[in-house]
């Protein structure tokens, strides 16, 4: 069954840390997407990334990156240098294909992200 | 913008009451999605609407149903609410059937059954 695993539930930093949140993943497609969301205290998801699973290019924006490996089914998310505003919960999902031409969302339970000054 | 707009930010009903939540999105989108967030469960799938009068269970569908009778409206109900149904419940929209599509999130309905 497809799955998505966030072990960290919560992390605590301190402000300019470098922190890192895991995402571990199961699935039968060889065609798929891994998304993350970030849900700020106000509860909104805001999509911030999306990768194909057949693109294993590192990327980066400013201060997040993110390192997709295939052969251990990972896709984790780093920020450089947190700031307070990153604290939020962050999620990790993996589409998932279905009869009839359907796709869905399979959401890890998530990791919250405590940044303190 | 995508803009998804749910009903209310907090409900609070009794037990046995008719709950209805309504999700409106203004970007023409295809598919609307129901969700309920609880800690340590991540989102969960309750329905999902690929077109106008059309829905499909997700992961979890028992003590709900929902409406879409209008593409931009999907609306979510509780027949008879329960307290286990005391929740946050996400909407969330997305362009079509396309798998690499992200889907565009409401501000969530907190829903307290008493």
């Amino acid at each position: 069954a497809q799955k998505v695993t966030q072990a960290q539930t919560e992390i605590s930093v301190v402000e300019k840390e470098d922190v890192t949140l895991d995402c571990v993943y199961e699935t039968r497609d060889t065609t798929y997407y891994l998304f993350w969301y970030k849900q700020p205290p106000s509860g909104e998801l805001v999509f911030l990334i999306r990768r194909n699973s057949f693109d294993e290019q590192n990327e980066i924006s400013g201060r997040y990156s993110w390192n997709f490996q295939k052969s251990t089914s990972s896709f984790n998310f780093t920020i450089t240098a947190s700031q307070v505003v990153d604290s939020a919960v962050y999620f990790c999902a993996l589409s998932e294909s279905f009869s009839g031409g359907y796709n869905k969302l399979i959401f890890g339970a998530g990791t919250r992200l405590a940044v303190h000054p | 913008d995508v803009k998804v707009t749910q009903s209310s930010r907090y409900l609070v009903k009794r037990t046995g009451e008719k709950v209805f939540l309504e999700c409106v999105q203004d970007m023409d989108h295809e598919n609307m999605f129901w969700y309920r967030q609880d800690p340590g469960l991540g989102l969960r799938l309750i329905y999902f609407s690929y077109d106008v009068k059309m829905k499909e269970k997700g992961d979890i569908p028992e003590g709900y149903s929902v409406s879409r009778e209008k593409k931009e409206r999907f609306s979510l109900i509780l027949e008879s609410a329960s307290t286990n149904q005391t929740s946050m419940y996400l909407c969330a929209s997305s362009p079509g059937r396309d798998v690499s599509y992200e889907q565009y999130f409401g501000p969530g309905t907190r829903l307290t059954v008493t």
